[in-house]
């Protein structure tokens, strides 16, 4: 079976710029969750979505938004992107919503912001 | 404020011996923890998991336990090999937390040959 995937694989944008991410979850999850990792620290958490509606929000400002879709494959959108947006952006799926559960990580997304 | 610390940047080990990698965390809330592997160009990979409800759980050569009045985990890796060297990322959540996962800084671990 495929795992996650993630497009596109690395993304240089402008400061006020939008920006589209796009995740596919591995087939039967119907959660996604997406992170933010800067370099040196650990992935920060930013949103879950279980079928299809957001169940959890981390602290990022309203600039961050994302959606899933029917087939469960899902989008983050940062809008008025700012020097400190450039991160590797994760997506992760996981069969339930709630523990027992593992994350599945795709390969990410590397987001730079000149 | 870092809910889940690991104060370790780095660990070096000999190949063969054991590994231990350390995590804290400060949030008595939490009741499932995960260990993540990360190579450099790659997503975090699942290594292993323990509920609340246990102290220790192991999966080949890999264990994790978890010291819940100390709010302490660890991560031994026996007999360490090579291939394991990566970054090492302790998680937490906790029940009715929508599936947030609080990672630490994480530990680089070499294995020498």
């Amino acid at each position: 079976d495929a795992g996650v995937t993630q497009s596109p694989t690395h993304l240089i944008k402008t400061r006020g710029q939008q920006v589209t991410l796009r995740c596919s979850p591995i087939s039967g999850h119907k959660s996604v969750s997406w992170y933010q990792q800067v370099l040196g620290q650990g992935p920060q958490f930013i949103f879950q979505y279980y079928e299809k509606e957001e169940r959890g929000r981390g602290n990022f400002p309203d600039r961050f938004s994302a959606r899933q879709f029917p087939n469960y494959s899902s989008e983050l959108n940062v809008n008025a992107l700012l020097l400190g947006d450039s991160a590797l952006y994760l997506c992760a799926s996981s069969l339930f919503r709630y523990p027992p559960y593992e994350q599945y990580f795709g390969p990410g997304t590397r987001l730079t912001v000149t | 404020d870092q809910q889940v610390k690991q104060n370790s940047p780095s660990l070096s080990v000999q190949e063969g011996r054991i590994s231990i990698l350390n995590c804290d965390y400060t949030n008595s809330m939490f009741d499932y923890f995960l260990w993540y592997k990360k190579y450099p160009a790659e997503g975090p990979t699942f290594l292993i998991s323990i509920s609340s409800i246990k102290d220790k759980n192991e999966d080949g050569r890999f264990t994790v336990f978890l010291n819940k009045s100390a709010k302490h985990l660890s991560l031994h890796i026996v007999p360490s090999q090579p291939g394991d060297s990566a970054v090492y990322f302790c998680a937490a959540s906790a029940t009715g937390n929508t599936g947030k996962l609080i990672f630490g800084q994480g530990t680089t671990l070499q294995v020498k040959p």
